[in-house]
């Protein structure tokens, strides 16, 4: 069966300083990868995607990034956080089709989720 | 643009009694439509889906949604609320002709359940 994992569960960074969050899924290939961070009070915001290894498009312009180094790991990262950075941040996956496209019928999987305080 | 909207950010119900949480959407395309459920501190997990097949979608613990495509609306029901319920839910819209693969998700509803 297909597990994903996500780390850590907890961070407290000051602003300034970087950030890596790891996320590997176990189970499948050539997963499509997704960063999601949520807000206090909104809804999931998608902030990278990726449908192969190297493959990484950003939704939104901000001070993160995402790196994919093998086909079942994802990397976000920051070189200096800002106090907008605060947020639970998911890592997720779902199933990858041939092409290399995103097939929107299919469902997300889920990480247990980041919560990021910078202070 | 697809859009979707979680007409509540918070319901109150008590043990036993009807839930109804509600969503409309706003596609281009015939959406896919989805229910996730997060429990506190804790990853999202998915209740039902909606791929254009039966309109009526029976998902897991209880849940089932109506897909209307008059009134843009796929509202989430249970017919007998458990104490377990209690979660945040997301209405989640994705486009079949999106190149993107991008789920939108609703400001989320949040279930209370009273004893």
């Amino acid at each position: 069966s297909q597990t994903i994992h996500q780390w850590p569960a907890t961070l407290v960074q000051p602003v300034g300083s970087p950030l890596s969050l790891e996320c590997t899924v176990e189970g499948t290939s050539n997963p499509n990868l997704y960063w999601y961070r949520q807000a206090a009070g909104r809804g999931l915001q998608l902030l990278f995607y990726s449908v192969g290894i190297g493959q990484i498009s950003s939704e939104v312009p901000q001070n993160l990034s995402a790196s994919r180094p093998q086909d079942r790991q994802f990397i976000l990262s920051s070189k200096k956080l800002l106090l907008s950075d605060s947020g639970f941040y998911l890592c997720a996956w779902s199933v990858g089709d041939t092409e290399g496209s995103v097939n929107t019928d299919t469902e997300a999987f889920f990480g247990q989720g980041t919560r990021l305080t910078v202070v | 643009a697809q859009s979707v909207t979680q007409l509540d950010s918070h319901v109150s119900v008590s043990e036993g009694t009807p839930v109804l949480l509600r969503c409309n959407y706003s596609s281009s395309y015939s959406p896919s439509l989805f229910w996730y459920v997060q429990h506190p501190n804790k990853g999202l997990q998915l209740l039902l889906k909606y791929t254009s097949a039966a309109t009526l979608v029976k998902g897991i613990n209880g849940f089932e949604a109506e897909f209307k495509k008059s009134e843009t609306s796929f509202h989430l029901t249970k017919p007998s609320a458990h104490m377990s319920d209690a979660a945040e839910y997301f209405c989640v819209v994705s486009d079949q002709g999106g190149s993107q693969g991008n789920l939108i998700f609703g400001k989320g509803t949040k279930l209370s359940v009273k004893p």
